[in-house]
């Protein structure tokens, strides 16, 4: 198998305040992971590579500082979105990929974080 | 800039046809091409994943072909029934890290 799991499966929040997802590897390690955002009725951007051990990579766009990602240990990578504003009200979704890496180098998908920010 | 382009954006057919859905990309240095389906408020399924080196791949009721020279990928349903409908989303993996999602064709079988 390949799992990947998010936690929360949703989360609704007040302006200003901030909100951690978490991304975990079930049953396989991933040293890197990624963070997309899906916005209504449009497909998946990403946002930013979480590499294990280091600083993740943020696309162009993306705030860093609003936007904050750990990948402390193999199997878990974490988002903070810090100060949300309604703005930020979106479906969050992290993929994994297998260490080592196959021929495919394919990611697994988590099952996404609904985000609300009133 | 890299595109991968879904039409059409929404379809609708009655149950029991076979349907096929496109993909057209870009990118002609494609790593991998993926196939996925989402729910309404769901993550992604995992439908069939095609290597560059590869021209198809088939699971079940749907077969995937991609043509790097053109620039193409289509999925192929057959025998649609209503828990086929979802919204299917093509993606291009267009390195070893990076990879590139379709708008996504809104599938709907009408009983």
């Amino acid at each position: 198998g390949a799992v990947v799991s998010q936690h929360p499966s949703w989360v609704i929040c007040k302006s200003g305040t901030s909100v951690k997802i978490e991304c975990r590897s079930l049953d396989f390690q991933a040293t890197t992971m990624f963070w997309y955002r899906q916005f209504p009725k449009q497909s998946l951007m990403l946002m930013a590579t979480s590499n294990e051990g280091s600083k993740a990579t943020y696309e162009q766009g993306v705030e860093k500082d609003k936007f904050l990602i750990n990948h402390a240990s193999l199997t878990l990578s974490t988002l903070t979105v810090t100060s949300a504003h309604p703005e930020d009200s979106s479906f969050y979704i992290c993929s994994a990929r297998k260490y080592p890496l196959s021929s495919y180098n394919e990611q697994f998908f988590g099952p996404g974080t609904r985000l609300t920010v009133l | 800039k890299q595109e991968v382009t879904q039409i059409p954006a929404a379809l609708s057919v009655p149950e029991g046809e076979n349907l096929v859905l496109n993909c057209s990309f870009t990118d002609s240095a494609i790593y991998n091409l993926q196939w996925f389906r989402q729910d309404p408020g769901k993550g992604l399924t995992s439908l069939l994943l095609i290597q560059s080196s590869q021209r198809e791949q088939t699971s079940g009721r749907l077969n995937a072909s991609l043509d790097k020279s053109s620039g193409r990928s289509t999925l192929y349903i057959a025998a649609s029934q209503p828990g086929d409908s979802a919204t299917y989303l093509c993606a291009e993996y267009s390195s070893a890290s990076k990879i590139i999602f379709g708008s996504g064709t809104r599938l709907s079988i009408r009983p």
